[in-house]
């Protein structure tokens, strides 16, 4: 089975903090994905990474950035939290063959951020 | 901007029952997912369709993609209480996946 851990399922932080939300899975997939969720707006994507030390912004990177050192690690970082940072923030991972497989994404647990 | 549409937003109904949701774009998506959340929980994957006009079955739930690629339905037949949860749906566009908004699901012993 696929799994996909991230760091904390909780989290309160202040405004104005640095926060290193961490991922991590161990099925060897190239590509992974943070989302972050809201009520009424569903999943947006922040940033993704195809590769090894490759990023892509995604629909709402502003605020954010991520690093990807090692294939089974994401990182995603808010260099200065702000209460609008407050969501439920989940990472994914997807291999890149397969002509099913290569659809699907496996989510981790999720965190929920609350900036206060 | 590639979107999806979800309906209903929420159904509440009685174990036993059967029912079905929709997931609706005016886009065509290369492949279409369906997923189930639970609360304070990440999306699990329930099915991968490709194939305009498949049909998928996973014990009481059945998939279908729409003919031409931009729709698809979830049935579910005799409803349980463990079926309660955000059934979401997503198609994959160009390099990425677009999210429909959910139907929140609640069956009531």
């Amino acid at each position: 089975d696929v799994k996909v851990t991230q760091s904390s399922r909780y989290l309160v932080k202040r405004t104005g903090e640095k926060v290193f939300l961490e991922c991590v899975q161990d099925m060897d997939h190239e590509n992974m994905f943070w989302y972050r969720q809201d009520p009424g707006l569903g999943l947006r994507l922040i940033y993704f990474s195809y590769d090894v030390k490759m990023k892509e912004k995604g629909d709402i990177p502003e605020g954010y950035s991520v690093s990807r050192e090692k294939k089974e690690r994401f990182s995603l970082i808010l260099e200065s939290a702000s209460t609008n940072q407050t969501s439920m923030y989940l990472c994914a991972s997807k291999p890149t063959s397969g002509r099913a497989r290569r659809y699907e994404q496996y989510f981790g647990p999720g965190t929920r951020l609350t900036v206060t | 901007t590639q979107l999806l549409e979800q309906s209903p937003q929420f159904l509440s109904i009685q174990e036993g029952e059967n029912l079905t949701v929709y997931c609706n774009s005016s886009s065509v998506f290369s492949s279409l997912q369906w997923y189930r959340q639970e609360p304070g929980e990440g999306p699990v994957l329930l099915v991968t369709v490709v194939t305009g006009g498949e049909v998928k079955k996973l014990k009481r739930l059945t998939f279908q993609f729409g003919d031409a690629r931009k729709d698809s339905s979830l049935h579910i037949t005799a409803a349980q209480t463990g079926d309660t949860g955000l059934y979401l749906c997503a198609g994959y566009y160009g390099q990425n996946f677009v999210f429909g908004p959910g139907t929140r699901l609640s069956v009531l012993p």
